[in-house]
């Protein structure tokens, strides 16, 4: 079990640039969320889904955020123009229904 | 929304002693309680969570104790090591467990002092 792999690992991308982010949530595990972190805000959830359906994406920032499920094996996050304020590391974790195993994260740096 | 407030935002303790850590919580329908363990570069590691239907729960040196009137719930640490020092998670969820988001207090730094 690899647990919660995600990709890229770090990412720089200019101002108004796209960003897509990965994740492979554990084999077998029927929810996925993501999350974000920064020093300031500390750990914010963005959206999360559940046998690939979106359930709840309340903390996305709108517009430019935007998440998808195509098949239970991957989830993405993608950043329509990127600004400053969207540096984070941005977390994705997955659950069978009890804890949440997190991935070790995407860094992503906006200049 | 759930908001979560993490109290002790550094604690420093002497290796071998106790260390406590506390959260409030304002949803009253929140049911999940679970602590997350961040060491420096690392993600977060899941190291114990406790359900509304208990008050206590406890695995190895780690105990997690929940007041559902004070809406408050804690996290004890006994006899400390230097490798419990980390970055410490609270958060709170709805009553599905890990199937629902967590609302995150802000961290505590847990410095264990050889």
């Amino acid at each position: 079990n690899a647990g919660v792999i995600q990709t890229p690992r770090h990412k720089v991308t200019g101002k108004g640039q796209e960003a897509t982010l990965w994740c492979e949530p554990i084999s077998g595990h029927s929810a996925v969320f993501w999350y974000r972190q920064t020093i300031v805000q500390g750990l914010e959830f963005l959206t999360y889904f559940r046998n690939q359906a979106p359930i709840d994406d309340s903390g996305m920032p709108k517009e430019r955020f935007s998440a998808q499920m195509p098949n239970q094996s991957h989830s993405t996050l993608k950043i329509q123009s990127t600004q400053p304020q969207d540096s984070a590391v941005y977390l994705c974790a997955s659950s069978l229904g009890g804890e949440q195993f997190f991935g070790p994260g995407t860094r992503l740096t906006v200049l | 929304g759930e908001k979560v407030e993490q109290h002790e935002s550094t604690l420093s303790v002497r290796e071998g002693d106790s260390a406590v850590i506390n959260c409030t919580y304002t949803d009253t329908a929140s049911s999940y309680f679970p602590w997350y363990k961040q060491e420096a570069g690392k993600s977060l590691h899941f190291v114990i969570d406790i359900r509304s239907n208990v008050d206590r729960k406890q695995s190895q040196r780690l105990i997690v104790l929940l007041d559902k009137k004070a809406k408050r719930f804690s996290l004890h640490i006994t006899a400390t090591q230097p490798e419990d020092s980390a970055i410490y998670f609270c958060a709170a969820g709805g009553a599905t467990g890990g199937n629902n988001k967590l609302t995150f207090g802000q961290g505590t730094v847990l410095s264990v002092i050889p």
